[in-house]
């Protein structure tokens, strides 16, 4: 049972043009996502994250906006860089019951020169 | 400030071999993780520990054991490796388990 899914499994934009990164979750208790990018022979470094009181967050060119009704979350780059070219995960949390990060399956985003 | 250290960084392994893998940390933190991620499956918890001396089981748990004898180290063992745990294998840490992961920069191990 995949409670976080990413279903793009890869993504190519053009540089300069915006990334839009895409997460679905099913369970109603998490209240917490967060964003970790991982480049090759490298571990999954913490790139963004969201409290479910917010349903935007912004650092730079990263936001993330967050649809609780839908169960939806994403993640923009804008603009997109050759360096943004990487795998991302999108994780979630229950916060109040301090549950484990639960991960998805990640997209693999290449930025084009 | 070496953060989350893993030990080896890639090993050949024949089927049946043992061997365990390290990981570090030096963050004083006290959750523990080890992950597996293959492709198209994501990030994939084996197993996990909450506190020194503690183990859990993860997603994934069967062919590893887990020991958490001091709080700063989390040690992956396999007994008997099969062909299927093949993988790139990231251990984490955190100070609370929802949030703040800190990755190491994962062992790519082989079973031939």
């Amino acid at each position: 049972d995949q409670q976080v899914k990413q279903n793009s499994p890869s993504l190519s934009v053009q540089e300069g043009r915006i990334s839009i990164l895409n997460c679905d979750y099913t369970n109603s208790m998490f209240d917490y996502f967060l964003w970790y990018k991982k480049y090759p022979a490298e571990g999954p470094t913490f790139l963004i994250s969201i409290s479910s009181i917010k349903d935007k967050n912004e650092d730079g060119r990263f936001t993330v906006f967050l649809n609780k009704s839908a169960k939806h979350l994403s993640l923009h780059i804008v603009p997109s860089q050759p360096g943004d070219s990487a795998v991302y995960f999108c994780a979630a949390s229950a916060r109040v019951g301090n549950e484990k990060l639960t991960f998805g399956t990640g997209t693999r985003l290449t930025i084009i020169p | 400030n070496a953060g989350v250290t893993q030990t080896p960084k890639f090993r050949v392994l024949k089927t049946g071999q043992s061997m365990t893998l390290l990981c570090a940390q030096d963050m004083n933190h006290e959750y523990m993780y080890w992950y597996r991620q293959d492709p198209g499956m994501g990030l994939r918890l084996i197993h996990y520990s909450v506190g020194e001396g503690t183990t859990a089981k993860g997603e994934v748990p069967d062919g590893y054991n887990v020991s958490r004898l001091k709080k700063q180290n989390f040690l992956l063992g396999l007994e008997s490796a099969a062909p299927s745990q093949t993988s790139v294998y990231f251990c984490a840490s955190s100070l609370v388990q929802s949030s703040g992961y800190t990755f190491g920069s994962g062992t790519r191990l082989t079973v031939v």
